[in-house]
């Protein structure tokens, strides 16, 4: 079984600029997650969605963070404009639909660091 | 608000001896406890996972306890090996939602 898929592994940019990760779920994976990483800290979740419709969205910063997940299946984290306190691993996590057997089983990507200068 | 504390931040053991790391929550409506290991530049992986039911759940040398009167869980890693170094987080979801609430992690250092 192929596991969550992240791309890029690493980015650096500039305060200000733009960027965005991209996330492929497990295969009939219905709930897919992503969470912010900041060195030394637990995972923190910024936004779950069901198929293509939005669970959770309540700590995402909504005034910089946008996310979706068209066709309920890839989906795209975008952070614009990017500030230092950004500067974290982005995790992307996948799990069985709500109510599932396993809903709770979240099987993550190796994740996406981003630096902000 | 930290749903889910977790101690301690760092601990070194001797390989063989027994890990330990506890976590304590607030929250009375989570009902789903996992472990999660996480390598250097890897996502978190599940380790072992408990629900409220059990006192205690053994999976070969790891084992979680559980005591819900406390609201505090532990991992206990026996026969610690140098492969087990690694952070581990502890998480806890509530009952109807799968959502993840971590805690701060813990590094494990196992010297050989």
């Amino acid at each position: 079984e192929a596991g969550v898929a992240q791309s890029p592994r690493y980015k650096i940019i500039e305060k200000r600029q733009s960027v965005a990760f991209w996330c492929n779920p497990i295969s009939g994976h219905a709930t897919l997650y992503w969470y912010q990483q900041i060195l030394g800290q637990g995972p923190k979740l910024l936004i779950q969605f069901q198929n293509n419709g939005v669970v959770d969205d309540s700590q995402l910063p909504k005034d910089r963070f946008s996310a979706e997940r068209l066709k309920g299946v890839d989906s795209t984290l975008k952070i614009q404009p990017a500030k230092l306190e950004d500067s974290a691993v982005y995790l992307c996590a996948s799990s069985l639909g709500q109510g599932a057997s396993g809903a709770n089983v979240l099987t993550f990507g190796a994740g996406s660091r981003l630096t902000v200068l | 608000q930290q749903q889910v504390k977790q101690s301690p931040q760092s601990l070194i053991v001797q390989k063989g001896g027994i890990s330990i790391i506890n976590c304590a929550y607030e929250n009375t409506a989570f009902d789903y406890f996992p472990w999660y290991q996480q390598f250097p530049g890897k996502g978190p992986a599940l380790l072992i996972a408990i629900r409220p039911d059990v006192s205690e759940k053994k999976e070969g040398r790891f084992t979680i306890s559980f005591n819900k009167s406390a609201k505090q869980f532990s991992l206990h890693i026996m026969d610690s090996q140098p492969g087990d170094s690694a952070t581990y987080f502890c998480a806890a979801s509530r009952a109807g939602y799968s959502t993840l609430t971590f805690g701060k992690g813990t590094m494990l250092l196992v010297s050989p």
